[in-house]
């Protein structure tokens, strides 16, 4: 079974459209994240979720919108999609205790396209 | 969280050990070393952390100097499966913000 699991693997959208990427994870881990890799390979944190609580929003535009129905699953919707959208963006989680918080479980990355 | 400085790019020689250095001068006494590996198209990979004393696990070593101001990741020896960007992070326990450098892009040749 994929610890982190997220779907689409790939996606290619026009301008404009609004998308969803969707992200569960089995670990019983308490905390979920969504990172962006654009094209220059850096990789990025964008939202991070505690126990279904927003925790870190790193100003994001607010066309990108999180939600978290349980601990186990992190969803991502992009309304109004734009060409700088284009990039993979990872769902990731990770353990519950102080330590082990660090040690972070990452999906295999949803692909974006914007054309 | 403190930063940290790596080379861009290293080579090793398939089945030698490949040695990847991490500067992280300005770290407190309660930040942890970290490392993540990400292989081409996939998600990054967790390797393996430390505080203070050196650790080793089935894929890698790590060494943390006395005064914990560098470290050395140790892939024993490495295949072409190896070749990856490697992240040195240090981060204090119980945050939720883990920021992932540039790395270090190892290329692992036959």
């Amino acid at each position: 079974d994929t610890a982190v699991s997220q779907t689409p693997k790939y996606l290619v959208t026009q301008m404009g459209n609004d998308k969803s990427i969707k992200c569960e994870q089995n670990l019983g881990h308490d905390t979920m994240y969504w990172y962006k890799q654009d094209s220059k390979k850096f990789l990025k944190i964008m939202f991070s979720y505690n126990n279904k609580e927003l925790i870190i929003n790193e100003t994001v535009p607010n066309r990108f919108s999180p939600k978290s129905p349980d601990k186990a699953h992190l969803n991502l919707h992009i309304n109004s999609l734009e060409l700088g959208d284009s990039a993979v963006y990872f769902c990731a989680s990770s353990q519950v205790s102080l330590v082990q918080r660090g040690t972070i479980y990452f999906g295999e990355g949803s692909w974006l396209t914007v054309v | 969280d403190a930063k940290t400085t790596q080379p861009p790019s290293m080579d090793c020689a398939e089945g030698r050990a490949a040695n990847l250095p991490c500067n992280h001068s300005t770290i407190s006494g309660n930040e942890y070393v970290y490392w993540y590996r990400q292989i081409h198209s996939q998600g990054p990979q967790y390797i393996i952390h430390g505080l203070k004393n050196n650790e080793t696990n089935e894929m890698a070593s790590l060494i943390i100097t006395e005064d914990r101001k560098s470290s050395t990741l140790i892939l024993p020896h490495a295949t072409l499966r190896d070749t990856a960007v490697y992240y040195c992070i240090v981060r204090v326990a119980g945050g939720f913000k883990t920021i992932f450098g540039a790395g270090t892009r190892l290329f692992v040749k036959a």
